[in-house]
């Protein structure tokens, strides 16, 4: 199993423009997720999804936006990037347990490191 | 709203010794899941060992253990003969009925040949 993939590994953009991260998971997790990690910091949430069709915000959305359209892929979409959003950003997946619906440990990417310039 | 605080920025341990790394959490929940990731410089985020809130014995995963105690909301990662390998950011994490992980600020294990 690949588990959670992501690309591209490394990405230089200039102010202004767009892009795409992909994370594509092989695992039938119904939860995935999208974090940004800033030099010596922890994770911050971007995005999840608790399946297809179902997004919400997490504690920093703004400048992204996401879509789930099927189990596997969750893409994140930089609109006008800003140096704010250099960064190294995170893909995880999880299942959940059946009785509370709470996500158990999620799976983590290798991470894109972004750099907008 | 759930927080984690790893109040310890840094530590260092010598090659072979034990090293506990402290963790305390809030959270008004009854049933929740509780990890420790471990990041080494290739910032690959690694699942070191997880505790499901309603089991009392404590999670164990070869030479990691943790020490949880629901009452004090504590739960600190014990690591026994410490090996160069284990250098790394550590992290504990959260989850409850929102189904987010709250991470705490991290902390740089050294371990010390």
């Amino acid at each position: 199993n690949a588990g959670v993939t992501q690309t591209p590994k490394f990405r230089i953009l200039k102010i202004g423009q767009s892009m795409t991260l992909q994370c594509t998971q092989d695992m039938n997790h119904n939860y995935m997720y999208w974090y940004r990690q800033d030099p010596g910091m922890g994770l911050k949430l971007i995005y999840y999804s608790v399946g297809a069709g179902i997004t919400d915000k997490g504690e920093v959305p703004n400048g992204y936006n996401v879509s789930r359209s099927t189990t596997e892929d969750f893409p994140l979409r930089l609109e006008l990037a800003a140096p704010s959003q250099t960064s190294v950003y995170f893909c995880a997946s999880s299942s959940s347990d059946s009785m509370w619906r709470r996500s158990y440990e999620q799976y983590f990417g290798p991470g894109t490191r972004l750099t907008v310039t | 709203a759930q927080t984690v605080t790893q109040s310890q920025p840094e530590m260092s341990v010598q090659e072979a010794e034990t090293v506990t790394l402290s963790c305390t959490y809030d959270t008004s929940e009854s049933n929740y899941y509780l990890f420790w990731y471990k990041q080494p410089p290739s910032r690959q985020m690694i699942l070191v060992i997880r505790q499901e809130a309603y089991k009392q014995q404590n999670a164990t995963e070869n030479r990691f253990s943790v020490n949880f105690q629901k009452a004090a909301k504590s739960f600190s990662l014990k690591i026994s003969d410490s090996q160069l390998g284990d250098t790394a950011m550590y992290f504990c994490a959260h989850t409850g009925a929102n189904s987010k992980l709250t991470f705490g600020k991290g902390i740089t294990l050294s371990v010390r040949p």
